[in-house]
């Protein structure tokens, strides 16, 4: 069954910390690998996706195939980072979500 | 020059009426779809149409009824509204690729809240 899992509901941190947050899929096929971004009263957006290999507002994320991951990564938080982020393998399935916290 | 509207922004009304939410994309993309965005945040696919046809349809009760006019256009419609039709509604378009990087241009949302 196609999944996909970020096991941390609230991930708080301090501006300055490093951050990261968890993605575990299932997936039948090759997946795309995409992380969306919805900051508050925003809507969802494309924050950053496997193929492109980019880091956008300093985040990256790495496909780990043994171990069917695509953590996203950022060395120091800012605060305006805090927002909820979505893993997702293609289209139509996404995680359940993380909210990233950053406090001054 | 919003890429991807949808209409009404809010919506309140009384369980087992019916409502509609309406969506547009001015960005060429060929394919439109629904989400929906519960309480606790999850994100579920609702409906996919590609070329006004529709192509996902997900456990969804026959209450929702998508209704693609054209490509630019994907609207909701919703019988007999129940408590648990609360949420917030997404419209998105992309392009339709197979195994591309296609990004999903996502619309404000609608919240949606049945009293």
């Amino acid at each position: 069954a196609q999944r996909v899992t970020q096991p941390e509901k609230l991930l708080s941190v301090f501006k300055g910390a490093p951050v990261e947050l968890k993605c575990n899929y299932s997936y039948s096929g090759s997946p795309e690998l995409f992380w969306y971004v919805q900051y508050s009263r925003q809507r969802l957006q494309l924050l950053l996706r496997h193929i492109s290999r980019e880091s956008i507002k300093g985040f990256t994320a790495d496909l780990n195939k043994g171990e069917t991951s695509f953590h996203l990564k950022k060395p120091f938080a800012q605060e305006e980072d805090s927002a909820m982020y979505y893993c997702a393998p293609d289209k139509l399935i996404f995680g359940t979500g993380t909210r990233l916290q950053v406090f001054p | 020059d919003t890429a991807v509207s949808q209409t009404p922004k809010y919506l309140v009304t009384q369980m087992g009426n019916d409502k509609s939410i309406k969506c547009e994309q001015n960005l060429g993309h060929d394919t439109m779809y629904w989400y929906k965005q519960d309480s606790k945040k999850f994100l579920k696919i609702m409906f996919s149409y590609n070329n006004k046809e529709l192509i996902i349809n997900e456990t969804v009760p026959n209450r929702f009824s998508p209704k693609s006019p054209d490509k630019a256009h994907l609207n909701l419609h919703i019988n007999s509204l129940e408590l648990g039709d609360s949420a917030v509604y997404f419209c998105a378009s992309s392009l339709w690729t197979s195994g591309g990087s296609g990004e999903l241009f996502f619309g404000e949302g609608s919240r949606l809240t049945v009293l």
